[in-house]
């Protein structure tokens, strides 16, 4: 079945690190990959999503690259603001049949000034 | 658009009561999901339908928990009877197409 793994947290980056999240996926067909992003006593927002191999998506600053080689979907961004201190899911959903999301386990992120 | 709304944000029940939580998908979108967010277990999806139709509920823990979508604006989920290990915060989401998720901001369920 499908199944996604992120690095695990917490995550403590000092304001203007570069940061870094893995995620890799299992999946049959062609999925497409999302990131969503939970700030505090929040619903998900989803922030970016690629739809197919080397598509980049981008958001707010920050980007992911689909490698259907390395079936990994990572997330980053140059410079990291206090802002963006929030959890963050890595998420697939299969295209053929699957309607379902499948959720990573989150990471939890925190900037500090 | 207003988005997924939920109702109501907080719910504080003692425990072996009713609790029925709702939802309002956004117009237009033909799926519906429930989800369950909690430390130990992270986002667990209970229950989702399709054009007001159950597909796949094979994620809601016990007979406890039912879902009903009498139309395509409204969904509940109700608890019946509560029990403490029900604590958690609830979430629907809605979507059509492949794209991702519209989630509601939730409901923080305590039940004491």
């Amino acid at each position: 079945g499908n199944s996604v793994t992120q690095m695990e947290g917490p995550v403590t980056l000092s304001e203007e690190a570069f940061l870094t999240i893995n995620c890799t996926y299992t999946a049959t067909g062609y999925p497409s990959l999302f990131w969503y992003v939970q700030y505090p006593g929040e619903g998900l927002q989803l922030l970016l999503k690629a739809t197919k191999a080397d598509d980049k998506g981008s958001n707010k600053g920050f980007e992911a690259t689909y490698r259907k080689e390395t079936t990994s979907f990572h997330l980053e961004k140059g410079s990291v603001q206090v802002s963006d201190s929030a959890v963050y899911f890595c998420a697939l959903s299969d295209r053929f049949g699957n309607e379902k999301l499948t959720f990573g386990t989150g990471t939890r992120l925190t900037i500090i000034p | 658009d207003a988005g997924v709304i939920q109702s109501p944000r907080h719910e504080v029940t003692e425990m072996g009561q009713e609790v029925t939580l709702r939802c309002k998908p956004i117009s237009g979108h033909d799926y519906l999901f429930w989800y369950r967010q909690t430390m130990m277990r992270g986002l667990e999806l209970l229950i989702y339908f399709n054009n007001n139709v159950p597909i796949d509920d094979s994620g809601m823990p016990e007979d406890r928990f039912s879902a009903k979508m009498p139309n395509a604006s409204f969904s509940t989920l109700k608890i019946q009877p509560s029990e403490p290990r029900d604590s958690a915060v609830y979430f629907c989401a809605s979507r059509t197409g492949f794209d991702g998720y519209t989630f509601g901001s939730g409901t923080r369920l305590t039940v004491v």
